[in-house]
């Protein structure tokens, strides 16, 4: 069952703040995100496990209310490098890691 | 040295046709998967191995055969190829820990795939 992200598309100016959001139907063991540029492959950002955690890397930081089966991404004072599409990717008790449709970031100057 | 190498990067060629993609990781992970990307980017996952062991098949067409050799190594055989096999194929690879595969993907740079 493919998580859904909200919204679908965000245009910031540098040094604004943005939230990712990504919910599922189903319990989840394990929240992935990813963020690809364009022509590029999916990189890595972060994994948030089952318990509710908080996470941060550099600007960028993620909570999952695993009751709520939901993901956010906390994008803080965007930069120009931010630009990309930013994936959730859900696991519940397996090892399929499956993928919602994307949210695409614009950061312009 | 590339994580996670694809080879060929770019194939374009003629429906009705077969072709291969090969992947290779120098990771030492133990899981390695292929995903197809579309023209709306949506990351769909087709197959996963374990150790050489096919465990996850999603509803692909039987046209497409993955194959692992080692568990370096994902190939993907596509047969008589159809318009809509036309997307970005990318192989990734993982970390199973404690029972439970919770490790971050490495992808490799994908294989974009044009059927005319």
């Amino acid at each position: 069952q493919q998580p859904v992200q909200s919204p679908q598309a965000v245009i910031l100016r540098e040094g604004e703040d943005a939230v990712i959001n990504c919910s599922s139907s189903k319990a989840l063991y394990s929240v992935h995100w990813y963020r690809q540029k364009h022509g590029e492959a999916p990189v890595f950002l972060m994994i948030l496990l089952k318990g509710g955690e908080q996470k941060g890397h550099e600007k960028i930081s993620a909570s999952f209310n695993e009751k709520k089966q939901q993901s956010s991404l906390y994008l803080t004072a965007s930069q120009l490098s931010y630009s990309g599409t930013y994936f959730c990717g859900t696991r519940n008790y397996g090892n399929k890691l499956v993928f919602g449709a994307g949210t695409i970031l614009r950061v312009k100057s | 040295d590339t994580a996670v190498s694809q080879t060929p990067k770019y194939l374009v060629t003629q429906m009705g046709n077969d072709k291969s993609i090969k992947c290779e990781q120098n990771l030492g992970h133990d899981t390695m998967y292929w995903y197809k990307q579309d023209s709306k980017k949506f990351l769909k996952i087709m197959f996963s191995y374990n150790n050489k062991e096919l465990i996850i098949n999603e509803t692909v067409p039987n046209r497409f055969s993955p194959k692992s050799p080692d568990k370096a190594h994902l190939n993907l055989h596509i047969n008589s190829l159809e318009l809509g096999d036309s997307a970005v194929y990318f192989c990734a690879s993982s970390q199973a820990g404690g029972g439970m595969n919770t490790g971050e993907l490495f992808f490799g740079e994908g294989s974009r795939l044009t059927v005319l």
